[in-house]
């Protein structure tokens, strides 16, 4: 069943701010973090995911972090866009189980 | 080819029709995914095969019947669904050996059982 739980559920920011997802995870044999984004109607797609080995990786305006200790990793989204409004899945797969968190609804203000 | 295709789009079905979703991906991965996904809720898995063979069955009822013929393709049987059944069905895919990989996803299947 599911290893990952994801808060907040929504999440609204005003265009310019920072918003931060956060994904804790139970299995500690997970060394591989990614995060989706799924828009209205769509498909989710992988915008960014992290390997056990590295504690942050970054790609223009989005960031994961990763406290394998605490078994929980982050997503941070910088000088959000209205495009960025989404909903956001973490997973935590291990082996062939591919099961993702609760989900973010994150709507941008203009 | 980084696609994963789903077909068809659409469906509308009966409570006692049978039909088929198709899924097919050719970038070499191993492992192919059946999800369900109702609105406002993640994607939920049904199915994995690995390597052309049932990995992982989430307690799915039988009337959704899994095959995946060769290492391209996916099928999704189903017989006698009911109303609640309707949503979202998307297939995946991820390279077999080494999971630490992202999983492709196909455009779905919306599926109105009537």
């Amino acid at each position: 069943g599911e290893n990952v739980e994801q808060h907040p559920s929504t999440l609204s920011v005003q265009e310019g701010d920072s918003a931060v997802i956060k994904c804790t995870y139970s299995d500690s044999a997970s060394n591989y973090f990614p995060w989706y984004k799924q828009e209205l109607g769509k498909r989710p797609q992988l915008i960014i995911d992290i390997r056990s080995n590295v504690g942050e990786k970054k790609d223009q305006r989005i960031a994961v972090t990763l406290n394998k200790t605490a078994k929980h990793f982050s997503l941070h989204i910088t000088e959000t866009q209205p495009e960025d409004s989404a909903v956001y899945f973490c997973a935590a797969p291990t082996g062939n189980q591919f099961y993702f968190g609760t989900g973010t609804s994150l709507t941008v203000i203009p | 080819d980084t696609e994963v295709t789903q077909t068809p789009k659409h469906l509308v079905m009966g409570m006692t029709n049978k039909k088929s979703l198709k899924c097919e991906q050719h970038m070499g991965h191993r492992a192919m995914y059946w999800y369900k996904q109702k609105a406002k809720k993640p994607p939920e898995l049904m199915f994995v095969y690995s390597y052309e063979k049932l990995s992982i069955n989430e307690s799915v009822p039988s009337r959704f019947s899994p095959e995946c013929p060769n290492s391209s393709l996916l099928n999704l049987h189903l017989h006698a669904l009911q109303p609640e059944d309707s949503a979202l069905y998307l297939c995946a895919s991820r390279w077999g050996r080494n999971m630490n990989t992202e999983a492709f996803f196909g455009q779905g299947t919306r599926l109105t059982v009537v």
